[in-house]
């Protein structure tokens, strides 16, 4: 166990549809991350968090938004879906968020049909 | 019909064999290198790190060897086991602080 919780671990939602995919970091960590894995892509960077506030963004979507709370928790929001955002999507924790190793959690399953 | 996937490196070894998986990165000025296990429906799993002051570096039965003149990356397991079994990603950052994950290899170890 990473100590880093995602929930839900499956959601199945239709097309145009918005659904919101939470984190909880290890106990400790302050930065926060997200991360979309599916098939043909492997596993991309979406967009980090530190101490919440955004410090990196990689290949999100404007379709997709994220915010760090005061609580350190996370949320990934993703509206307007589409057939190919079906994925796994990870978020990872890590203590500074700065060139060090991440805490990954389980992954929601994301199907979109 | 076939599918369309991402096409796996894959490494075949035999229980109790070294297993080294390989890996090519990209970016000059990325200094810190990073490998993840990562199993059927899980998360990836922090295997192994190294900075770029470093060539190697070991933990329990895994080495990391890192080249910068040629921008490889190698993991080294000892003594292969069949929990071993796994894809294998390898990932750099660099100054931007994102972790930039390779396409992975998928190791198999037969008993």
């Amino acid at each position: 166990d990473s100590g880093v919780t995602q929930t839900p671990k499956h959601l199945i939602t239709a097309t145009g549809q918005r659904v919101t995919l939470r984190c909880s970091p290890r106990s400790g960590d302050l930065s926060v991350y997200w991360y979309q894995q599916s098939l043909d892509q492997g596993l991309q960077f979406l967009i980090q968090y530190y101490n919440g506030e955004e410090r990196a963004k990689g290949n999100i979507l404007e379709r997709f938004s994220a915010q760090q709370f005061p609580d350190l928790h996370s949320e990934l929001n993703l509206s307007s879906l589409e057939l190919g955002d079906s994925a796994l999507y990870f978020c990872a924790s890590s203590v500074q968020g700065s060139n060090e190793k991440l805490f990954f959690g389980s992954g929601t399953q994301l199907s979109v049909l | 019909g076939e599918s369309v996937g991402l096409h796996l490196p894959t490494l075949s070894v035999q229980e109790g064999d070294n297993s080294i998986i390989n890996c090519a990165y990209s970016n000059s000025a990325s200094d810190y290198f990073i490998w993840y296990k990562q199993e059927s429906g899980k998360g990836p799993q922090f295997i192994i790190d190294i900075r770029s002051n470093m060539d190697k570096r070991q933990g329990q039965r895994v080495t990391v060897l890192l080249n910068k003149t040629v921008k490889h990356l190698s993991l080294q397991i000892a003594a292969t086991q069949p929990g071993d079994s796994a894809v294998y990603f390898c990932a750099e950052a660099g100054s931007n602080y994102k972790l930039t994950f390779g396409k992975g290899t998928l190791l198999t170890v037969n008993p």
